[in-house]
């Protein structure tokens, strides 16, 4: 069945390193939402495209975080460079403009920066 | 801004009594959908039931069903005949649309709801 799939699942690395995340969203789907989750703050949204546009990365660290779609089946998510508070659980969510406006979301990259 | 607010941290029940999650959201907003999402321990975001804001008929959807008072701006869940496998976190979320299209989601801090034997 149609899924979002995210890549890594897991990822360590030390502190100052370039961290990738990768998303690949469900066939058809135009709107793509990348979220961050944190036992303090809980899950906040950081950036989301809507056929392939950057419509709002407000809730996104400017100076260290970067989103991106390349083509209308990824989209990446990079950190540089990776700080210990930016360990969590991402998890990438992708929809249609229209109908249910249901997210679908992926099994989250678990980010540990030492 | 919209926020999310969800009282209860926690809370458990016996296998196969009713429970009810509470929810209460602010926004001056009129066009909006309402969800609650399930997070087990694989971390995976499962979607629950949902309820469009401009209707005024609750959302079922099998053992799980919804009291939305737009009013109070309050959106609880309920769950009946609850079982082990409920055992999750759970998640109040708040989204937007317009002609575009949905907006991210605003989420309360949720509530840890535990199915005990």
């Amino acid at each position: 069945d149609a899924r979002v799939t995210q890549t890594p699942r897991h990822k360590v690395t030390e502190m100052g390193q370039e961290v990738t995340m990768r998303c690949q969203p469900i066939l058809g789907h135009n709107t793509v939402f990348w979220y961050r989750q944190t036992m303090m703050q809980g899950l906040e949204l950081l950036a989301y495209f809507r056929n392939r546009a950057p419509l709002d990365d407000s809730g996104m660290p400017k100076d260290r975080f970067s989103a991106e779609m390349p083509d209308a089946t990824l989209a990446t998510l990079k950190i540089q460079p990776s700080e210990p508070r930016d360990s969590a659980v991402y998890f990438c969510a992708s929809g249609l403009d229209e109908g249910d406006y249901e997210q679908y979301f992926g099994p989250g990259t678990r980010l540990t920066v030492t | 801004a919209q926020t999310v607010t969800q009282s209860q941290p926690e809370m458990s029940v016996q296998e196969a009594e009713t429970v009810t999650l509470s929810c209460t959201y602010d926004t001056s907003e009129s066009n909006y959908y309402l969800f609650w999402y399930k997070q087990p321990p694989s971390r995976q975001m499962i979607l629950v039931i949902r309820q469009e804001a401009y209707k005024q008929q609750n959302a079922t959807e099998n053992r799980f069903s919804v009291n939305f008072q737009k009013a109070a701006k309050s959106f609880s869940l309920k769950i009946s005949d609850s079982q082990l496998g409920d055992t999750a976190m759970y998640f109040c979320a708040f989204g937007l649309y317009s002609g575009g299209g949905a907006d991210g989601l605003t989420f309360g801090k949720g509530t840890h709801l535990i199915i005990q034997p």
